[in-house]
């Protein structure tokens, strides 16, 4: 079993349409979660990153964290065209901090 | 300022070249990290510097190697690449003890895009 698992995608809405990206995880120590966003050939930006349980918002942003299912989601309202790219899941673990990534969704918003 | 520089932004090398990559960071980072990225797959760990020192190698072949001069700068050196070693090389840097805000964000640089042929 991989230790994080993503939604692969890819995914095409409508511009103004909310997006819910989500990944699932299998060790219940992890703590910190991150999700990045990556266009086309460009290193990935990092857009929210969450410590344990719960919501964290950020503009059109909201990065939540379920432990008990091991459920991570990043959801985008009102979404836009300049939101097209792939989106990455992680998780970060061990004394030297390394992230483990899912292996991404591909988002396009169509104007 | 959350910014990691990388140069150069391409690279193409015969197999039988050396070259190095370059990595650089001014947020106080003491890890540091080396990631390969074929295309459409994500990110994966090759190497992280912890204090300046490998802390981790994940079996990487030998023909990169890595070097930290200081709690700056992180190199890559390559030599005797193969075609399949091609792809995008990206450097990364977080705190390693939670920093001020007691957070471990990972930033990315660019990626040097390299093309072995």
């Amino acid at each position: 079993q991989k230790e994080v698992e993503q939604d692969p995608g890819p995914l095409s809405v409508p511009e103004g349409a909310i997006v819910s990206l989500n990944c699932t995880y299998s060790n219940s120590a992890f703590q910190y979660f991150m999700w990045y966003r990556q266009y086309s050939r460009k290193g990935p930006e990092l857009l929210m990153y969450t410590y344990s349980s719960g919501n964290k918002e950020d503009g059109r942003f909201t990065a939540q964290v379920d432990k008990s299912s091991k459920y991570i989601s990043l959801f985008i309202r009102d979404s836009q065209p300049s939101d097209s790219a792939t989106y990455l899941c992680a998780v970060l673990s061990g004394s030297a901090r390394q992230l483990t990534f899912g292996s991404g969704t591909q988002l396009t918003v169509l104007p | 300022d959350t910014e990691v520089t990388q140069t150069p932004k391409h690279l193409v090398m015969g197999m039988t070249n050396k070259k190095s990559l370059k990595c650089e960071q001014h947020m106080g980072h003491r890890a540091m990290y080396w990631y390969k990225q074929k295309a459409k797959k994500p990110p994966e760990l090759m190497f992280v510097y912890s204090y300046e020192k490998l802390s981790i190698n994940e079996s990487v072949p030998s023909r990169f190697s890595p070097e930290c001069p200081n709690s700056s700068l992180l190199n890559l050196h390559l030599h005797a690449l193969q075609p399949e070693d091609s792809a995008l090389y990206l450097c990364a840097s977080s705190h390693l003890a939670g920093g001020l805000s007691g957070s471990y964000e990972q930033y990315f640089g660019p990626g040097t895009r390299l093309t072995v042929t």
